[in-house]
């Protein structure tokens, strides 16, 4: 079954660790996106790209970076310059057009 | 992408209709209107989309005013699971423009028994 897959579900790590967060979809869909959200807040906008080899930033990239070398992954690090990184991060993938978004079902970070 | 506004809360009966506004004001011409829910530590889920004519899925309608600056997803009969938090947002959706998707607060609805 076509999907968008992100792991690892729970993650932990000590402050000042950079940390890679995983998203692959093989829903062959063009652009793939990153989200951050806070208890009882909604899905802000981290990275996104439309297509490989190509990414921009979204409204809180600062602290963040992304590649995109294959269509279907999408990995998100956490810097250590990101102030507080502890939150639940969702990946999501559309293929463009008038479609809807696919989304993963998050990684839950928190860094002690 | 224009901005939506909807109520933060509202609490609906089971078995009932649920109607959740959706304020986009600014919508542009060639902007859809998408409909997600999140379940609770969950990844969103699509409910439905429209650019001017209703349209209704097995899921919920999506009612858009004439002048498209609002809309209105209605759930028919609620049930204990479509608690959630159910996302409005509009967007353009074209690679030309960047398929940039941002989402706003969203409302919580609560479905009481």
């Amino acid at each position: 079954d076509g999907g968008i897959t992100q792991s690892p579900k729970y993650l932990f790590r000590k402050e000042g660790q950079n940390v890679t967060l995983s998203c692959e979809q093989n829903l062959n869909h063009d652009a793939m996106y990153w989200y951050r959200q806070d208890p009882g807040q909604g899905l802000r906008l981290i990275y996104y790209s439309q297509i490989v080899n190509d990414f921009q930033k979204g409204d809180i990239a600062e602290g963040y970076s992304v590649s995109r070398e294959k269509k279907e992954s999408f990995p998100l690090t956490v810097t250590s310059a990101q102030k507080n990184p502890t939150a639940f991060y969702l990946c999501a993938s559309t293929s463009g057009g008038n479609t809807e978004a696919f989304f993963g079902q998050g990684t839950r970070l928190t860094v002690v | 992408d224009a901005k939506t506004t909807q109520p933060p809360s509202m609490d609906c009966a089971e078995g009932r209709a649920a109607n959740l506004p959706c304020n986009h004001s600014t919508i542009s011409g060639n902007e859809y209107v998408y409909w997600y829910r999140q379940i609770h530590s969950q990844g969103p889920q699509y409910i439905i989309h429209g650019l001017k004519n209703n349209e209704t899925n097995e899921m919920a309608s999506l009612i858009i005013t004439e002048d498209r600056k609002s809309s209105t997803l209605i759930l028919p009969h609620a049930t204990l699971r479509d608690t959630a938090v159910y996302y409005c947002i509009v967007r353009v959706a074209n690679r030309a423009a960047g398929n940039k998707l941002t989402f706003g607060g969203g409302t919580r609805v609560l479905v009481k028994p």
